[in-house]
């Protein structure tokens, strides 16, 4: 079963662009919204995280946008630069549950 | 410097025979998780285990075991059951309910 919903697959975004990747759940106790940032060969890393009781969060040039009501969460990277081409994870979780439940990924690809 | 080792980071295993795959951490975490990688289907949970000497079944557990003995580690046994070993196996530990899961860099295990 997949109770964390990830799109899309891949994406392609020229520099400065924003991309968009999109997560939507099903589980209403989950009460932790992070996001992790994988480069090849490693392991993914905390890049930012959200709760339910705000709808966006900002870390530099990353930002969360939460849609408690649509059960629906997305990353948004502005000014996107090729460092950033990397395999995004959503994840959620719920403070009864120590289970942490990851989206399929999303592989963004920065072009110059 | 804290943080979660596993290793080996590649391991080949013959058809037929139970392997370990080993994750330490010193970041003093109750919480550590297994999970699978495999292309397009995201980080898919096998094992996790909140406290010493209980663990619990992830998603896709059927021919895998694990071990918590210490705080400390967390092994993970594919066992010939396995019909499909071939994967990137990630260990992670987290403090405490919905707090910042960090990641080990990945054992890649091949099936020859």
């Amino acid at each position: 079963q997949q109770q964390v919903k990830q799109s899309p697959q891949s994406l392609i975004v020229q520099k400065g662009g924003i991309p968009i990747i999109n997560c939507a759940y099903e589980n209403t106790a989950f009460d932790y919204f992070p996001w992790y940032q994988q480069f090849p060969g490693k392991g993914p890393a905390l890049l930012i995280a959200i709760r339910p009781d705000v709808s966006e969060k900002k870390e530099g040039r990353f930002t969360i946008s939460f849609n408690k009501s649509a059960k629906q969460f997305s990353l948004h990277i502005m000014d996107s630069q090729p460092g950033d081409s990397a395999t995004y994870f959503c994840a959620a979780s719920s403070f009864g549950n120590e289970k942490l439940t990851f989206g399929t990924g999303t592989r963004l690809t920065i072009i110059p | 410097d804290g943080g979660i080792t596993q290793s080996p980071k590649y391991l080949f295993r013959k058809e037929g025979q139970n392997v370990t795959l080993s994750c330490e951490q010193n970041l003093n975490h109750d919480a550590m998780y297994w999970y699978r990688q495999d292309p397009g289907q995201g980080l898919r949970l096998i094992y996790y285990s909140q406290i010493v000497n209980d663990f619990q079944k992830g998603d896709i557990a059927e021919g895998y075991s694990v071990s918590r003995e210490k705080k400390e580690s967390f092994p993970l046994t594919v066992t010939s059951a396995q019909k499909n070993p071939t994967a990137f196996y990630l260990c992670a530990s987290r403090r405490t309910k919905n707090t910042e899961a960090f990641f080990g860099q990945g054992t890649r295990l091949t099936v020859v």
